[in-house]
């Protein structure tokens, strides 16, 4: 059975920093792109970043660029999200997804999720 | 990087069957109105996200044939026919772009009477 698992996630002041984690298992890591994506409370899905199967290669939507750092260790089966320069703004569960990607066909899918992390920024 | 538009609500009652529109902005060629990959995702309260539709029109393993979908020019819809309790959830749309970025939709919020 295919799982993601995050972790991390809690109670960080503005301007702090936050690192998730996400542990993968039942299927092959290094074989998939991988994304986080966000939910803030009460509100629709935000695709945050998303990496290549061998990290080469990352994306971010544009109001975390420069503040987050997607990455991922194939041989911990893990993929991670820092976080710098926290504002409330980025309040939300954090997803772990597992992405289906043909890149240069821009065919693309999220499946399946993990259950989410809850980050509060918060004063 | 515009949103994809959804209604914000639908409802039906158990049996008949009802559609979400997912509506992509005609001026910008990068979300649905030109690519095939168009997701939908149901979520219930508290729970994850889980894919439903993919490419458009496909059905992943273990997902009823009550739920269809289609695509015609900007606009993509899910349809969920013969309505069950358990279809009361949130609706999602999404599409990679030739930004190589994905969007979603707002939501759509189901409501089964």
């Amino acid at each position: 059975e295919v799982q993601l698992v995050e972790s991390g996630g809690g109670l960080v002041q503005p301007g702090g920093s936050l690192r998730l984690s996400c542990a993968a298992s039942g299927f092959s890591f290094s074989s998939y792109w991988m994304s986080w994506v966000r939910q803030a409370p009460g509100k629709g899905l935000e695709w945050v970043a998303y990496i290549s199967q061998d990290g080469s290669e990352k994306y971010y939507v544009d109001s975390v660029k420069g503040r987050f750092t997607i990455s991922r260790d194939n041989a911990k089966k893990s993929l991670y999200l820092q976080m710098n320069s926290l504002s409330a703004e980025d309040t939300a569960v954090y997803y772990c997804v597992r992405v289906d990607l043909q890149k240069w066909l821009l065919r693309g899918w999220f499946n399946p999720w993990g259950q989410g992390t809850l980050v509060t920024v918060s004063s | 990087q515009s949103a994809l538009t959804q209604p914000a609500s639908v409802s039906g009652s158990p049996g008949q069957s009802i559609s979400i529109s997912c509506t992509g902005t005609s001026s910008d060629s990068s979300d649905v109105g030109d690519f095939k990959s168009v997701s939908w995702y149901q979520q219930h309260p508290g729970k994850a996200p889980r894919l439903i539709i993919y490419d458009v029109n496909t059905r992943p393993p273990g997902v009823s044939n009550r739920f269809s979908a289609s695509k015609s020019g900007n606009t993509a819809s899910l349809t969920i026919s013969g309505l069950q309790t358990e279809d009361e959830a949130d609706y999602f749309c999404g599409s990679y772009t030739s930004n190589f970025t994905w969007i979603f939709g707002g939501g759509t919020k189901l409501t089964v009477l």
